[in-house]
């Protein structure tokens, strides 16, 4: 089973400021299989990233994912009030599929 | 617009069988190449991947749960199903639905979950 570490636990950052949020798996995640959700209090996850880069329909630009092997990135450049939320980053190589434990992004 | 919606009981008995029901509307799961799977959420902690179905019936579970998950589907109804028994407080979460893949041209891929359904809190208590 692959493990997924996500760090730091929590981030507080102020809107405007760039949040750089880290996946690290214990074993290489082939063909970069890695997706990334946004996950706001009492909504259902949303999907930001897959195939470690590229934006889901309709994500702003601001979300960018990044990274191969065991640690991946995501970057959201510039924070809008709107963004603060828990991350969750989740491979896709093989079953069973697992999640991170979330980074938490909180207003600073 | 493909939308997933949970139903079933919100409470559930110790020893018991969990019994939940996806219904998805916008397309046909009969008629879509696509894998459904079933999430969960505790409170206040992270997600946990259940387990996944083809429209054609094939599944996959996550090994941790094998023993207790059984995942159906029902094409003429547009719905799937879970069923997992012996329920305990530790099963205590919100579920959800998703998509989670597709196959196309001979070739299938287990891959993200999305869209989403808006989940269901299933309480397990006396």
């Amino acid at each position: 089973e692959i493990v997924l570490t996500q760090s730091p636990g929590t981030l507080s950052l102020s809107p405007g400021e760039r949040a750089t949020l880290s996946c690290r798996a214990s074993q290489s995640v082939s063909s970069n299989y890695l997706a990334w959700y946004q996950q706001k209090p009492g909504q259902a996850p949303r999907l930001l990233i897959y195939g470690a880069s590229s934006r889901a329909t309709g994500i702003p630009d601001r979300f960018s994912g990044s990274g191969s092997g065991t640690d991946f990135t995501l970057t959201i450049s510039r924070l809008e009030p709107e963004d603060f939320a828990v991350f969750y980053c989740q491979h896709y190589d093989r079953s069973p599929w697992t999640f991170g434990q979330g980074t938490k992004v909180e207003i600073k | 617009q493909l939308q997933l919606q949970e139903s079933g009981p919100g409470l559930v008995k110790p020893s018991e069988t969990l019994s939940l029901t996806c219904t998805v509307s916008g397309g046909s799961i009969s008629r879509t190449s696509y894998y459904w799977g079933w999430i969960r959420q505790p409170p206040g902690k992270g997600l946990e991947w259940i387990g996944t179905i083809y429209y054609s019936g094939s599944t996959y579970y996550n090994p941790s749960l094998k023993s207790r998950v059984t995942i159906s589907v029902d094409t003429s109804k547009n719905k799937f199903s879970l069923k997992m028994s012996s329920v305990t407080a530790a099963d205590t979460a919100v579920y959800y639905c998703a998509r989670h893949g597709y196959c196309s041209h001979g070739s299938c891929l287990l891959n993200w979950f999305d869209p989403w359904g808006q989940g269901t809190l299933v309480t397990v208590s006396s």
